[in-house]
Order: C-alpha cells, then sequence, then structure tokens
C-alpha cells in the first residue's frame, strides 16, 4: 500500500479538464512543500512535471499545474488532448526517516 | 545533456542478492549536485523509493529495505550501484536509478535511467 492516496483511474474528454488528487499526511504533504509530480507512459520512465507543489520544469506544457492544501496536493491538466493519456505519480518528501514517498498512481483515460 | 545508462542481470535467484549499476553521463558525480537514488516499480503498482547516495558517502534507505540494501558508488567510473540482499518473489520490479537535486529548489528526480526489469525466479 502506498503511502500517498490517488485515484486508481481516471477518465476524461478531450479539451476538458481533469484534477488528480494526492492525500498524505502532516508527515510528509502537510509539512514538507516538497511535492512533484510524474507522467510516466507504457515502458517509459517517469518524467518530472510539477515539482515544489506548482512549479513547471522548462519544456512542461502551461497546461499542467499543481496545488497544494493541507495534506493533499494536486495536479490539474487543462485542455486534455490524447497525449495526455499515462499514468500519473504524486512524490512527497517525508522528513529523515522515510525520506521519498510516492503514491500508487493514476491511470488517466482520454475518451 | 545528463544521462543515466541502467545495466545488472535480469533474472536473480531467490535468496540471492539483486546487483545492478547506474552510469552517469553529462554531469561529473564529483559535483556534488545531486542525490543518486534508486526506485523501484513492480509490475502494475507504483513507484517505491529505495536509496539514495550522495558525495558525503552517507547513504539513506527506505526503512523497509535498509537491512538488505547497500547503494555504493565508484567516482572514478562516474557510476552507482545497487545490491539487495535475500531477495524474493515481491522484489521482482522494474528498477530505476535516478538523479534527485541537493539544492534548494531542485529537490525532484529530474533524471532517470531507462529502467530494469529484473525478476526474482528460480
Amino acid at each position: 500500500q502506498s503511502a500517498l492516496t490517488q485515484p486508481a483511474s481516471l477518465s476524461v474528454s478531450p479539451g476538458q479538464s481533469i484534477t488528480i488528487s494526492c492525500t498524505g499526511t502532516s508527515s510528509d504533504i502537510g509539512t514538507y512543500n516538497l511535492v512533484s509530480w510524474y507522467q510516466q507512459h507504457p515502458g517509459k520512465a517517469p518524467r518530472l512535471m510539477i515539482y515544489e507543489g506548482t512549479k513547471r520544469p522548462s519544456g512542461i506544457s502551461i497546461r499542467f499545474s499543481g496545488s497544494r492544501s493541507g495534506n493533499t496536493a494536486s495536479l490539474t491538466i487543462s485542455e486534455v488532448q490524447s497525449e495526455d493519456e499515462a499514468d500519473y505519480y504524486c512524490c512527497s518528501y517525508a522528513g529523515n526517516i522515510a525520506f521519498w514517498v510516492f503514491g500508487g498512481g493514476t491511470k488517466l483515460t482520454v475518451l | 545533456q545528463v544521462q543515466l545508462q541502467q545495466s545488472g542481470p535480469g533474472l536473480v535467484k531467490p535468496s540471492q542478492t539483486l546487483s545492478l549499476t547506474c552510469t552517469v553521463s553529462g554531469v561529473s558525480m564529483n559535483s556534488g549536485s545531486f542525490y543518486w537514488s534508486w526506485i523501484r516499480q513492480p509490475a502494475g503498482k507504483g513507484l517505491e523509493w529505495i536509496g539514495r547516495l550522495d558525495i558525503s558517502g552517507n547513504p539513506d534507505y527506505n526503512p523497509s529495505l535498509k537491512s538488505r540494501v547497500t547503494i555504493s558508488a565508484d567516482m572514478s567510473k562516474n557510476q552507482f550501484s545497487l545490491s539487495l540482499t535475500s531477495v524474493t518473489a515481491a522484489d521482482t520490479a522494474v528498477y530505476y536509478c535516478a538523479l534527485e537535486g541537493r539544492t534548494r529548489g531542485e529537490r525532484y528526480f529530474d533524471y532517470w535511467g531507462q529502467g530494469n526489469l529484473v525478476t526474482v525466479s528460480s
């Protein structure tokens, strides 16, 4: 069982927006502003999409945005495109014992 | 650009030791810019952080794996390695090496290896 909780699957129509939630605890998301989100296509390595909860690395579409409130982080994808169909994982720093914890992943289907 | 190339066997027998190596190019491990990390992903499941090492030589490990994991580095070859002892079928997974930034504002996994599927089976 993963330390962070994500919905196992979501579906969305092209052009619409979708938000993926990631629920942790006061020991991880609630304390550290070190939440990152990764996109993973089948057979590929994860790709960084968001870091520090809200920041986008260079080269990542502005359609991807992140937020954090309390023990929950969220990834929003606006104007969803077929290429956004992938698995998405949240990750949070969890202190000097657990260090890094991940969510179980959300499989996003573009209808 | 920074690239990570993984190598190691794809099949390990139960109770034996899993060993993987990650060769870093495009940045010197002597730069001290990164933690050198290992992350794994069982088939159809989520990611699990295994541990990391930095230039100080002090490792950090996932508490659930700490008794069986060793991460080491060969700075002369710009490589770091993972050793996982006493493996069972539960250790079957795709293993990734990754670089985690060490400085403020870079605390994330930006560079990843291609992944190695390691199957534990007799």
